[in-house]
């Protein structure tokens, strides 16, 4: 167990709509990261946030958007979906924003837009 | 642009002998590598990161060996062992950019009995 949590597992939704994927980091980590893993593909990352901030950000779409709060959640949403979205979303924490520090990954939740 | 590649996307090996991982990268800026394992309906777990800095990092049954001039990186794994079996992904990072991680497609180890 990572101690990263993600909700839900799973996600099944139609085109056109509007999902919020939930990622609650390890106690004391205070940076989450989102990254998409397509089939077939590797991870991409999306977005980092770091206390609060947004830190770093990918080649994440515009229909994207993701916030962090102040007991350090975050939320990834993703709207006017399309079949292209579907994947696996994962969430990582780790203690701060630098490559060095081990990134702890949650089980993901996977998208399903039919 | 696949900024970091696996070319492998599967290995097959016998119990005990030794596992080669292999990783690309095409980003001269990348100075921290990392390599994760992932099992089925899990995520990505850390395993071993080296520095620019080095040509080797080893933990255990575990090494990671850096060839800058290259820019190939590989994970070796001796001996393997049957719980070794998953999907292993390396990563590559810009140290002083934060956390952003560029993550290969993954190669899929299989350690046979």
């Amino acid at each position: 167990d990572s101690g990263v949590t993600q909700t839900p597992k799973h996600l099944i939704t139609a085109t056109g709509q509007r999902v919020t994927l939930r990622c609650s980091p390890r106690s004391g980590d205070l940076s989450v990261y989102w990254y998409q893993q397509s089939l077939d593909q590797g991870l991409q990352f999306l977005i980092q946030y770091y206390n609060g901030e947004e830190r770093a950000k990918g080649n994440i779409l515009e229909r994207f958007s993701a916030q962090q709060f102040p007991d350090l959640h975050s939320e990834l949403n993703l709207s006017s979906l399309e079949l292209g979205d579907s994947a696996l979303y994962f969430c990582a924490s780790s203690v701060s924003a630098l490559a060095k520090n081990i990134q702890y990954f949650g089980a993901g939740t996977r998208l399903s837009v039919l | 642009d696949q900024q970091v590649k696996q070319n492998s996307p599967s290995l097959s090996v016998q119990e005990g002998r030794i596992s080669i991982l292999n990783c690309d990268y095409t980003n001269s800026m990348f100075d921290y590598f990392l390599w994760y394992k992932k099992y089925p309906a899990e995520g990505p777990t850390f395993l071993i990161s080296i520095s620019s800095i080095k040509d080797k990092n080893e933990d255990g049954r575990f090494t990671v060996f850096l060839n800058k001039s290259a820019k190939h990186l590989s994970l070796h794994i001796v001996p393997s062992q049957p719980g070794d079996s998953a999907v292993y992904f390396c990563a590559a990072a810009i140290y002083n950019q934060g956390g952003k991680l560029i993550f290969g497609q993954g190669t899929e180890l299989s350690v046979k009995p």
